[in-house]
C-alpha cells in the first residue's frame, strides 16, 4: 500500500528552464493538492485537482505555473522559465473523496521535490 | 482569510522532558491536523483532530473548537522528536481540503 509518490526527489534547473514535478496519489485517492514550502516557512496551498479538473487554483502564481491531473498517470506541476525565487520544496498531498460533513478525511503528503534554480 | 498561529516558534528540550505546543486559529474550522516534519523534510501525519482529545503513544492532542485552539503534548521527549511541528486547518465546507498551515514550532531535543 504505497503512499503518495513524488519524483524527482531533487531537481536542479538553470534560470529559464522548465521544471516538471510529478505526483502519484495514494491508491484509491482521486484528489491531489500541491503545496509549496519556502525555506524556514510553512506550507502554502497552491492548487487542488481532481481527475481531469482543476478545482481550486487560488494559490497558484498567475504566470509560468500550471498543474494537471490527467485521467491516466500522475499529476504534474509545471513551472516554465524558472527563476531563483522558485527554489523551494514542493509537496503533493492526496485525499479520498468526502461525501458528507465532518468526515474523517486526512491529507497524506509525499516526500516532496526540492527544486533548486541556479 | 483564516489566520493560524503557532507557539512557541522555537523550543529546545532536554531528552525526557515534556512539552506543549499550541495552535490558535482565527475562525471556525472543519478539519485540523497536526504534522511532524522531520529533519529530512518528510511530513508525517500525527493527528486528525477537529475536536476532542486523542492519544498515540507519547503524543496526545486536544482541540477545543469553540475556543479556536489546539494543543499537542509531547511527553518523555526523544531526540527523534526533533523537527518542525505544523498545525493545519481546513476552514471550508463539504468537499474542500484547502488546509492552511501555521508557521510551525521548531523543536530540538538534546541528548
Amino acid at each position: 500500500n504505497a503512499g503518495v509518490m513524488q519524483n524527482p526527489r531533487h531537481l536542479v534547473r538553470r534560470r529559464g528552464q522548465e521544471a516538471r514535478l510529478r505526483c502519484s496519489p495514494m491508491k484509491g485517492h482521486s484528489h491531489v493538492y500541491w503545496y509549496r514550502q519556502l525555506p524556514e516557512e510553512g506550507l502554502k496551498f497552491m492548487v487542488y485537482l481532481q481527475k481531469e479538473n482543476i478545482i481550486d487554483e487560488s494559490g497558484m502564481p498567475k504566470e509560468r505555473f500550471s498543474a494537471e491531473f490527467p485521467k491516466e498517470g500522475p499529476s504534474i506541476l509545471r513551472i516554465q522559465q524558472v527563476v531563483r525565487g522558485d527554489s523551494a520544496a514542493y509537496f503533493c498531498a492526496s485525499s479520498p473523496r468526502s461525501t458528507g460533513t465532518r468526515t474523517n478525511e486526512k491529507l497524506f503528503f509525499g516526500s516532496g521535490t526540492q527544486l533548486s534554480v541556479l | 482569510g483564516i489566520q493560524v498561529e503557532q507557539s512557541p516558534p522555537d523550543l529546545i528540550l532536554q531528552e525526557g522532558a515534556n512539552s506543549t505546543l499550541r495552535c490558535n486559529f482565527s475562525d471556525s474550522v472543519n478539519n485540523l491536523q497536526w504534522f511532524h516534519q522531520n529533519p529530512w523534510g518528510q511530513l508525517i501525519n500525527l493527528f486528525y483532530i477537529p475536536s476532542g482529545t486523542k492519544q498515540n503513544g507519547r503524543l496526545s492532542a486536544t482541540t477545543v473548537a469553540t475556543e479556536r485552539y489546539s494543543l499537542l503534548y509531547i511527553s518523555s521527549s526523544q531526540t527523534t522528536d526533533s523537527g518542525v511541528y505544523f498545525c493545519a486547518v481546513d476552514p471550508g465546507f463539504v468537499g474542500t481540503y484547502k488546509y492552511i498551515f501555521g508557521t510551525g514550532t521548531r523543536l530540538k531535543v538534546l541528548a
